[in-house]
């Protein structure tokens, strides 16, 4: 069974300019959670989709940040513009039960900002 | 702001020390999770606890969740080269909401 995919597994962009990170989640997993990583510090909460739907979003910084998850399969979060602070590895984590669910997660995407 | 909790927030020990990381929340929480992250790696899942006063072991780790559900720690036994990495807990918050200590880096010298 294929684990949770993320693409691009680093990204280098200038301050300003687009990026968009994509996850594959585990099949049949509804579940879909967005995690940062920044500066070795903790493991930060963005958001959580339920299938399709944007089940909690209160851990996303600020209105630069978008995620997506159509049709409830792979989920995309995409940062524009991008600023220096947003540095730092996102991880992409899937589980199928919704109550006291492992995560799995992905191996990451980091994205550093110039 | 964090609300879980974790120390220390690193530890370089020998191999064949013991290591021991403290996971603290301010609330009760309805179960913790237990992850581990080896350098330039990704969190992998070890362990959840439920019950209160529950200790589970895996071979030389072992762990444990308080009485009162809202402290856990995870001991390693004998460290070896492998343990190295940051041990996380993990406790939900408002729902669902995994929400992740800051870790436990993990060095051993050999």
């Amino acid at each position: 069974e294929a684990g949770v995919t993320q693409f691009p597994s680093h990204s280098v962009i200038e301050k300003g300019q687009t990026v968009t990170l994509r996850c594959d989640p585990i099949s049949g997993h509804d579940n879909l959670y967005w995690y940062r990583r920044v500066m070795g510090k903790e493991i930060k909460f963005l958001l959580h989709f339920v299938k399709e739907s944007k089940q909690d979003e209160s851990g996303m910084p600020n209105n630069r940040f978008l995620a997506e998850r159509t049709g409830g399969t792979y989920s995309t979060l995409k940062v524009q513009p991008a600023e220096l602070e947003d540095s730092g590895v996102y991880f992409c984590a899937s589980s199928q039960v919704l109550v006291y669910g492992e995560l799995f997660f992905g191996e990451g995407s980091r994205l550093t900002v110039l | 702001g964090q609300q879980v909790m974790q120390i220390p927030q690193y530890q370089h020990v020998q191999e064949g020390e013991d290591f021991t990381t403290y996971c603290n929340s301010s609330t009760t929480l309805s179960n913790i999770q237990w992850y581990k992250q080896r350098p330039g790696g990704h969190p992998v899942f070890l362990i959840q606890l439920v019950k209160s006063g529950e200790v589970k072991k895996q071979k030389r780790l072992t762990f444990q969740f308080g009485e009162a559900k809202k402290n856990s720690s995870l001991h390693i036994t004998a460290t070896q080269t492998t343990d190295v990495g940051t041990y996380f807990c993990a406790g939900p918050k408002y729902g669902n909401k995994l929400v992740f200590g800051a870790g436990t880096i993990l060095r051993v010298k050999s």
